[in-house]
């Protein structure tokens, strides 16, 4: 069965850089684009990142352009985000998800960021 | 961008009741809606996609409804484990965007 598994979270300080990575498994991963979605404690979804299923088209929300980046290795099946220059406003549990027609079908368990000084 | 409208923010319901959630966008996203229920302490799961086509597996009193700028989700008959919170998310656009979501609560 598809499964997403994230990891990489963690305590950073602001300014700080963080990289998140997802596993993906049970499903062909070179054939679906892929999301980051965050969600801050008690609140609700934020899309953040989107990245085509071979890699060569990425969007960005405007709330993190500049700072993250998205990529992926389809030769390991994995999926990256990449954050730099953290603000208290990043906070939040960071899922990853598989994308079909129109919906991200499956989703990851998240990996908690909390940005503090 | 496109904003995403839900109502109710909450509501209060019973176990058999039937609840309608409505999701409003600020400009056409066609038929690209899709629905989300997700629990406390869980991952979002998604429901519908393309504003009505379910899910494999989930239970056939969700359905839903809509295109344009105003979709419907209706749960007939209110399961137990029906009792969470539900977003709408555009998929027309970048930026992707969610409503606020809608807690279903006894």
């Amino acid at each position: 069965q598809v499964q997403l598994v994230e990891s990489g979270g963690g305590l950073v300080k602001p300014g700080g850089s963080l990289r998140l990575s997802c596993a993906a498994s049970g499903f062909t991963f070179s054939d679906n684009y892929m999301n980051w979605i965050r969600q801050a404690p008690g609140k609700g979804l934020e899309w953040v990142s989107y990245i085509s299923s071979r890699g060569t088209l990425v969007y960005y929300a405007d709330s993190v352009k500049g700072r993250f980046t998205v990529s992926r290795d389809n030769a390991k099946n994995s999926l990256s985000l990449q954050m730099n220059n953290l603000r208290a406003e990043d906070t939040g549990l960071y899922y990853c998800a598989r994308g079909i027609t129109g919906a991200d079908g499956s989703w990851g368990q998240g990996t908690l960021v909390t940005v503090s000084s | 961008d496109i904003q995403m409208t839900q109502s109710p923010s909450s509501v209060s319901a019973s176990v058999g009741d039937r609840v309608t959630i409505t999701c409003r966008a600020s400009q056409s996203i066609g038929k690209w809606l899709a629905w989300y229920q997700q629990k406390p302490g869980k991952a979002p799961k998604l429901l519908i996609s393309a504003a009505s086509t379910p899910e494999s597996g989930v239970p056939s009193r969700f359905s839903g409804s809509g295109s344009g700028t105003d979709f419907t989700l209706t749960i007939t008959s209110l399961q137990p484990e029906d009792f969470a919170t539900y977003y709408c998310q555009q998929a027309s656009n970048f930026p992707r965007t969610f409503g606020q979501g809608t807690r279903v609560e006894i």
